[in-house]
C-alpha cells in the first residue's frame, strides 16, 4: 500500500499564530483530501486538491503532485481549529491515511 | 439529506460475543467504506464496496465479514469478536471511490469496547 507521512505530528499554537502542516506520499495518487477531525471525533472534509492550490477563508492547500507532498496553511489561527488534521491519498478503491498532525490553538 | 449515519454510537462486547454495525448513505453514492481508527496509527480501512452485490478487502480486513445488498446500507458484521477489535469505526461513501473528483464523506463513527 501508499505510506503516507504527515508532520508534525503534534502542534500548539497561540491564537492568531499562522501554521503549515505537510504530508508525503510515498506514491502516486489520484485523489488527495484534507479532513479536520473536531475534538467531538467528527471528520470534516477541508480539501479535495490532487493537484494545485485551493484556499477556502482562513485555510489553504497546495499540492505538489509530481514530488508528492500536499502542503496545509492555516492563518489566523482560532481554538476552534484544535483538532487532528490528516491527509488522506488512494488511487483506484483505496484510500490511506496518514496518522495526523493534532494541533492545539491556546487563547 | 441526513448524510452517513452509523448507529450505534458506542458499544461494550464481552470477547467472542458477534454484533453488527450499521451504516447507511442517502446520497445514491456507488462506493461506501469501513475504517477503523486507533490511537496514534490513522484511519486504516477494513472493507470497501464499488456498488451493491460487490465488496472487497481493504488494509485490515481479518475479523470482519460485509455485504452490500442495496446502495444504502453497508453493516459491518464481527463474528467473533476480540480485545484487539477495540476501536473507534467510522463508515465513509463517495460517488466512485478514489478516483479523479470523488470526496469522501465520513459517518459520525461507532466506539466499540471488547472486554
Amino acid at each position: 500500500g501508499i505510506q503516507v507521512e504527515q508532520s508534525p505530528p503534534d502542534l500548539i499554537l497561540q491564537e492568531g499564530a499562522n501554521s503549515t502542516l505537510r504530508c508525503n506520499f510515498s506514491d502516486s495518487v489520484n485523489n488527495l483530501q484534507w479532513f479536520h477531525q473536531n475534538p467531538w471525533g467528527q471528520l470534516i472534509n477541508l480539501f479535495y486538491i490532487p493537484s494545485g492550490t485551493k484556499q477556502n477563508g482562513r485555510l489553504s492547500a497546495t499540492t505538489v503532485a509530481t514530488e508528492r507532498y500536499s502542503l496545509l496553511y492555516i492563518s489566523s489561527s482560532q481554538t476552534t481549529d484544535s483538532g487532528v488534521y490528516f491527509c488522506a491519498g488512494g488511487t483506484g478503491n483505496q484510500f490511506y491515511f496518514g496518522t495526523g498532525t493534532s494541533l492545539t490553538v491556546i487563547p | 439529506n441526513a448524510g452517513v449515519t452509523q448507529t450505534p454510537k458506542f458499544q461494550v462486547l464481552k470477547t467472542g460475543q458477534s454484533m453488527t454495525l450499521q451504516c447507511a448513505q442517502d446520497m445514491n453514492h456507488e462506493y461506501m467504506s469501513w475504517y477503523r481508527q486507533d490511537p496514534g496509527m490513522g484511519l486504516r480501512l477494513i472493507h470497501y464496496s464499488v456498488g451493491a452485490g460487490i465488496t472487497d478487502q481493504g488494509e485490515v480486513p481479518n475479523g470482519y465479514n460485509v455485504s452490500r445488498s442495496t446502495t444504502e446500507d453497508f453493516p459491518l458484521r464481527l463474528l467473533s469478536a476480540a480485545p484487539s477489535q477495540t476501536s473507534v469505526y467510522f463508515c465513509a461513501s463517495s460517488l466512485q471511490g478514489a478516483t479523479v473528483g470523488n470526496t469522501q464523506y465520513f459517518g459520525p463513527g461507532t466506539r466499540l469496547t471488547v472486554l
